[in-house]
């Protein structure tokens, strides 16, 4: 079936520490996202890639990195992990040109900072 | 910056029970999704609306795009526990991003 999977599915860190965090998928699509979900709140996007675009949110902190080396994968570098950076973090794909501008998501991976 | 404001923001009702959830704006959207996410789990895709009025059934659950495209239902029938979860609405904002309504916990109670 075609997915989107995210490896690890927990990580722990030490605050400060570097940290990646990895999306892959196998729905062919051009458009891949990064989101940070904390507790029961909507998830909040940090950027997203269409094609090889990179596209930063405003109100995305320097602390977070993003790289695209193929269509097929993603990930997200946070260079020095504070606390308030623990979160669930979420990966996306969309399709553009599709009609209803559907997101696909995958599993997430949850970051713990101690 | 479009806004989705979603209502209620908790329910918690009994097994059998019918209940609605809102999703609303004063912008005009494209289209609106709505998913459901588990606790641990990334958001799972349940529906898109992209036809002023239309309406979608998915089983037990019905969704309606609002006429003019500005809001949106989802109504659940003779709910059960496996219904519990976050219900999360998004209208396509610009070519390719989504804002997100603050989500619906939904509890279904046994």
């Amino acid at each position: 079936d075609a997915m989107v999977i995210q490896n690890p599915r927990y990580q722990v860190t030490q605050f400060g520490k570097p940290v990646t965090l990895s999306c892959s998928q196998t729905l062919n699509h051009n458009v891949m996202y990064w989101y940070q979900q904390k507790s029961s709140q909507a998830p909040k996007l940090l950027f997203h890639y269409y094609d090889k675009d990179f596209n930063n949110e405003a109100d995305t902190p320097d602390n977070f990195q993003s790289r695209r080396p193929n269509t097929s994968f993603c990930f997200l570098d946070i260079r020095s992990p504070g606390l308030g950076d623990a979160a669930m973090y979420l990966c996306a794909t969309s399709k553009s040109g599709s009609v209803g501008f559907e997101q696909f998501f995958g599993p997430g991976t949850r970051l713990t900072v101690l | 910056t479009q806004l989705l404001e979603q209502s209620p923001q908790f329910l918690s009702i009994q097994e059998g029970e019918n209940l609605t959830v809102y999703c609303n704006s004063s912008s005009v959207f494209s289209s609106l999704q709505w998913y459901r996410q588990e606790p641990g789990e990334g958001p799972v895709l349940l529906v898109t609306v992209v036809t002023g009025g239309e309406v979608k059934k998915l089983k037990r659950l019905t969704f309606q795009f609002g006429d003019a495209r500005k809001d949106s239902s989802l109504h659940i029938t003779a709910a059960q526990p496996g219904d519990t979860g976050l219900y999360l609405c998004a209208g396509a904002q610009g070519a390719q991003k989504l804002v997100f309504g603050q989500g619906t916990r939904l509890t279904i109670n046994p």
